[in-house]
């Protein structure tokens, strides 16, 4: 079946550095991914959706100049947290949509960030 | 406003009892999820209800959608143990010309044995 991969799953970083997470699809072309933040014991938040070859769509009320998003190609969405503060520290899941497999979306298994 | 909303939040039960998390949403949704998260794991898909009527089943849990009632529900059957989770649904729909995933709040399961 397919699969998205992220990497890392667990980053510590300290403040005021960034770091990049990876998500890629493993064995499907993904135009379209999707990267969410969660809080504990919360629900899962849309950031952005990540689209191949265009610039990324931002939700309401995140900041696009703190969480770059990069997809450079169909297997490959790149987010990264700039200047990140100890309030970033969160678990970051992506997911990717498979066209061919009638859009069914596939999620990658999360990265923790926490940030010192 | 676009809202999945869950009930209960919080459900504890004993082994073998019988039980029913409700998910109702706002809009009209062509396709409505379930998935299952345990601690510090993403999520894992359960089911995925493409029309009204539709009913799935996997083992001890049955999940159906009524798009009339905008109504979901992921019932329980003889709860065991293994099935503590956060169950979450999610509705796909169209948002500003986008195909996007609105998650409900999460029901966070508690079986006793």
């Amino acid at each position: 079946g397919a699969v998205v991969s992220q990497h890392p799953s667990r980053v510590i970083c300290k403040s005021g550095t960034s770091v990049k997470i990876e998500c890629r699809s493993l064995d499907f072309q993904a135009t379209t991914m999707f990267w969410y933040r969660q809080f504990p014991k919360q629900s899962l938040m849309l950031m952005a959706t990540s689209n191949e070859g265009s610039k990324a769509t931002y939700e309401q009320g995140v900041e696009k100049d703190k969480f770059l998003i990069n997809h450079a190609s169909l297997t490959l969405s790149t987010l990264t947290v700039t200047s990140a503060h100890p309030e970033d520290s969160s678990f970051y899941i992506c997911s990717a949509r498979a066209p061919r497999q009638g859009n069914t979306i596939y999620f990658g298994e999360g990265s923790w960030l926490t940030v010192v | 406003e676009l809202k999945v909303e869950q009930n209960p939040l919080f459900l504890s039960m004993q082994e073998g009892k019988n039980y029913t998390i409700y998910c109702n949403y706002s809009t009209t949704s062509d396709r409505l999820y379930w998935y299952r998260q345990d601690p510090g794991k993403s999520l894992e898909s359960l089911f995925v209800l493409l029309s009204n009527g539709a009913v799935k089943q996997e083992g001890r849990l049955m999940a159906s959608l009524d798009t009339k009632a905008r109504l979901s529900t992921l019932h329980i059957t003889a709860a065991v143990h293994d099935l503590s989770a956060t169950y979450f649904c999610a509705e796909s729909t169209l948002i500003q010309g986008a195909q996007k995933l609105v998650f409900g709040q999460g029901t966070r399961l508690t079986i006793n044995p």
